[in-house]
């Protein structure tokens, strides 16, 4: 396996437009978490499923984000209406396969959103 | 909410030398990670801890669990460039939860 992965990398958007991010985690991971990074600071989560379902979701999460994991495998984080203070590196993260329990998750690389 | 405190924020040192950082938390935890990330990167899990007094190597690193689960500790022995980045304590605030995170301690190794 590959490890986690995320598209875009990069992703600049104009304030008030829509952006939708795309995680595959570990194929035999059924956990599967979304946290935001801002400049200086460590990951903060966003939420998180089991399988397709959503179990938590942070105050962090407003009513102007959503998340999905249809069918238990990738999932996408989408954003509506876009504010400068969006801007992070959104990362997303898989546990709970035969090697390490739920709490030894695995990152992808990211995507970075600027927000103009 | 849960906050994890590291120290020492940043820090500078020379190729060769050994570098120690911390963690602490108000409360117990029940599991400890420390991860790795570079300029543009994901955190890379580096160990994972998961009993309290627990000493556990990665090749020239070695992380262990406070005895009072309150705190751990990671140190990186001979350090070369490549451990330049940061490094993040981490852990589940109970049981199988979302990872809360620290700060992050900066390094850089001056050839």
């Amino acid at each position: 396996d590959t490890g986690v992965s995320q598209d875009p990398r990069h992703k600049i958007t104009k304030r008030g437009q829509n952006v939708t991010f795309r995680c595959d985690p570990i194929s035999e991971h059924n956990r599967l978490y979304w946290y935001r990074q801002t400049l200086g600071q460590g990951p903060e989560f966003l939420t998180y499923f089991q399988n397709e379902a959503q179990l938590e979701k942070s105050r962090l999460l407003s009513d102007r984000f959503s998340a999905e994991r249809p069918k238990g495998s990738f999932s996408t984080l989408e954003i509506q209406r876009t504010e400068q203070g969006d801007s992070a590196m959104y990362l997303c993260a898989s546990s709970g396969g035969r090697t390490g329990g739920y709490n030894e998750q695995f990152f992808g690389p990211g995507t970075r959103l600027t927000v103009l | 909410g849960q906050q994890l405190n590291q120290s020492p924020q940043s820090m500078f040192i020379q190729e060769g030398e050994d570098v120690s950082m911390n963690c602490t938390s108000s409360s117990i935890f029940n599991t400890w990670l420390w991860y790795k990330q570079d300029p543009g990167e994901g955190p890379v899990l580096l160990i994972a801890l998961y009993k309290a007094g627990e000493l556990t190597s990665n090749g020239r690193l070695t992380a262990q669990f406070g005895i009072t689960r309150k705190d751990s500790f990671l140190n990186i022995s001979a350090s070369i460039p490549s451990d330049v980045g940061i490094y993040f304590c981490a852990g589940p605030p109970s049981g199988n939860t979302p990872l809360v995170f620290g700060k992050g301690t900066r390094l850089s190794v001056i050839a």
